[in-house]
Parts: structure tokens; sequence; C-alpha cells
């Protein structure tokens, strides 16, 4: 099973700023398998990348993705009061598993 | 748009059977561009995968729950169905449903929360 560790597990920043999250998997992840998803309070999770880098339907483009092998990343280009959420990255190995999320919260 | 709904109780008593079904609407469930999932989230917590089925009735799952899960699938309905076994306290959770393309879950249900307990 792929273990996906996700960091920093709190990020605190303020409106505007940028926002880099880190998604590191215990085995190699082909980039194809490798997803990133938000979720605000009592909401379903929303894709957000897939494919490691593609944004899904209606996504805007201050959200992008990166990273290959065992070491992935979404940025927030400039965040929006929209964006204080938690944000989880997801993979398909032999199993279909998810990171344990970062929140982004105001600071 | 392909829309997915859950349904089923909201409060199991342990050691029994819970069960959730999720309705599809937007599309069919016989496309075969797709497989359907089942993922869970105990509250406070992280997301978990249960299992995915295709419309032939193909199914994966997690081998952590393998042995008391059963997804199958009813396309006269356009549903699919959850069954979990001998359900405990650590079962209890919002359960979703969801579309599954090329193993990503793409489009999610609003989730049905359950509650195991006496």
């Amino acid at each position: 099973e792929i273990v996906l560790t996700q960091s920093p597990g709190t990020l605190s920043l303020s409106p505007g700023e940028r926002a880099t999250l880190s998604c590191r998997a215990s085995q190699s992840v082909s980039s194809s398998y490798l997803a990133w998803y938000q979720q605000k309070p009592g909401q379903a999770p929303r894709l957000l990348i897939y494919g490691a880098s593609s944004r899904a339907t209606g996504i805007p483009d201050r959200f992008s993705g990166s990273g290959s092998g065992t070491d992935f990343t979404l940025t927030i280009s400039r965040l929006e009061p929209e964006d204080f959420a938690v944000y989880y990255c997801q993979q398909y190995g032999s199993l279909l598993t998810f990171g344990g999320g970062t929140k982004v919260e105001i600071k | 748009q392909l829309q997915l709904q859950e349904s089923g109780p909201g409060l199991v008593k342990p050691s029994e059977t819970l069960s959730l079904t999720c309705t599809v609407s937007g599309g069919s469930i016989s496309s075969s561009s797709y497989y359907w999932g089942w993922i869970r989230q105990p509250p406070g917590k992280g997301l978990e995968w249960i299992g995915s089925i295709y419309y032939s009735g193909s199914t994966y799952y997690n081998p952590s729950l393998k042995s008391r899960v059963t997804i199958s699938v009813d396309t006269s309905k356009n549903q699919f169905s959850l069954k979990l076994s001998s359900v405990t306290a650590a079962d209890t959770a919002v359960y979703y449903c969801a579309v599954v393309v090329t193993a990503i879950p793409v489009v999610w249900g609003q989730g049905t929360l359950v509650t195991v307990s006496s």
C-alpha cells in the first residue's frame, strides 16, 4: 500500500498570499493517478487537479499542480477568501489512498 | 451532468449490517467510462476508500475492509449499493458515493452520516 504524507498539517496564511502544499508518497506514483481535492466544512470533497497537473472543469487557474515520482505539490498562487479549506491528495496504485490533509487557515 | 445521492439509515446498531444506496442521475450507470465507488470519512478525520464497482459487476475492495464489504450494482434502477457487516463504533462516518474515472473520484455525492450506536 502506498502511503501519502501531506505537509504541513496546517498552513496559516493571509488572503492574497501564495500557498504551497506538499504530498509525498512512500513509493513512486504514476502521475496519471495523482489528484488533489478541496473540502470545506460540511461539504463533499471537490476535485481540483488530476493527472498531477491538469485542472478539473471550472477550477480557477490560481490552482496548479506539479511533481512526479514521490513528490507532488499543489500551489494556490493568490489565496482568495473561499480557498481556506482542507486539501487532500489521492493516488491509485494497487489501492486507492488519500493523504491525511492540509488545512489552509486564515492567519 | 452526473449527480449522485446517497440514501439509507443514519443509525445502525453494533454488530449489524450498514446498508446504503447511491442513486445516479444525469447519466447511465451502465456507461463503460465509469467505475462507481464508496468512500468514507470519520468525524474530524481523513478520507478512506472502501471500494469500487464496474457496471458489469467487477469489484475492487480496500483490503482492510474486504472481509466485511459488499458493493453491488442495479442497472435497472441506475443505483449501486454498499453493505458493511459487523459494524462497530469505528465505522461511524460520513459515507460518500462517487463516480470514478481512471481511478480518480471525479464527482461525489453530498454524503450521509451513519452513526453506529445501540
